[in-house]
């Protein structure tokens, strides 16, 4: 089996700062994705990518820049954070369309 | 039902009943996938279910996909304490980006 690690667990920043997520799988897949979690909300898609060094864009990516340098590994910029926000950022990878393996998540505060 | 912007829903039941979540789409599928986040924890897949099955079954969980009606429901059997959790139906939005549902809470006591 494999596993997805996101770092940082938690990230305390402060407005207008830029501040990156990162994730790392070592199940080989190709694809890749970026989801948003807020309270009282469903999962929303910031980024995907289905190889190395290929972004696509989802609904909420506004605010946000991805890169996916190899293929293990598939990073997150909030680039200007905003005053209290609060949200957990999901990262994701998947062999195909059946099914998709999620970490843990990294909490975001913004003070 | 969950899909769209509304808020999560909420379902409160004792261990030991039964319980049904729906799941309503817009886009046309043939494929529905089920997943259940934890709390603290990244969801996981628990069942997917394809047009040409009607309905799935998986230890106590039972699915169900209507294409027609372009609705799907999620049944646990016998729900324990640890079934405790955020229930999503997700299906494919074109290329490979699936997309989550509103999600359902839901809380066993024991």
């Amino acid at each position: 089996g494999g596993i997805i690690t996101q770092t940082p667990k938690f990230l305390i920043g402060q407005e207008g700062q830029k501040l990156t997520l990162k994730c790392q799988q070592n199940f080989n897949h190709d694809t890749m994705y970026w989801y948003r979690q807020d309270s009282g909300k469903g999962l929303r898609l910031i980024y995907y990518s289905i190889t190395e060094n290929d972004l696509q864009k989802g609904d909420l990516s506004e605010g946000y820049d991805a890169s996916r340098e190899k293929k293990s590994s598939f990073s997150l910029t909030v680039t200007s954070a905003q005053k209290n926000e609060m949200a957990v950022f999901l990262c994701a990878s998947s062999p195909n369309q059946d099914t998709q393996y999620f970490g843990p998540g990294t909490r975001l505060l913004v003070l | 039902s969950q899909w769209g912007e509304e808020n999560l829903q909420a379902l409160s039941i004792q261990e030991g009943e039964d319980v049904t979540m729906n799941c309503s789409y817009k886009t046309y599928t043939t494929v529905v996938q089920w997943y259940r986040q934890k709390s603290g924890k990244g969801p996981a897949q628990l069942i997917l279910i394809r047009s040409n099955e009607r309905e799935k079954r998986s230890g106590r969980l039972r699915a169900t996909l209507d294409t027609s009606s372009q609705s799907s429901s999620l049944s646990i059997t016998g729900t324990l304490a640890t079934d405790t959790a955020v229930y999503f139906c997700a299906i494919y939005q074109g290329g490979r980006a699936l997309i989550f549902g509103t999600g359902t809470t839901v809380s066993v006591s024991p």
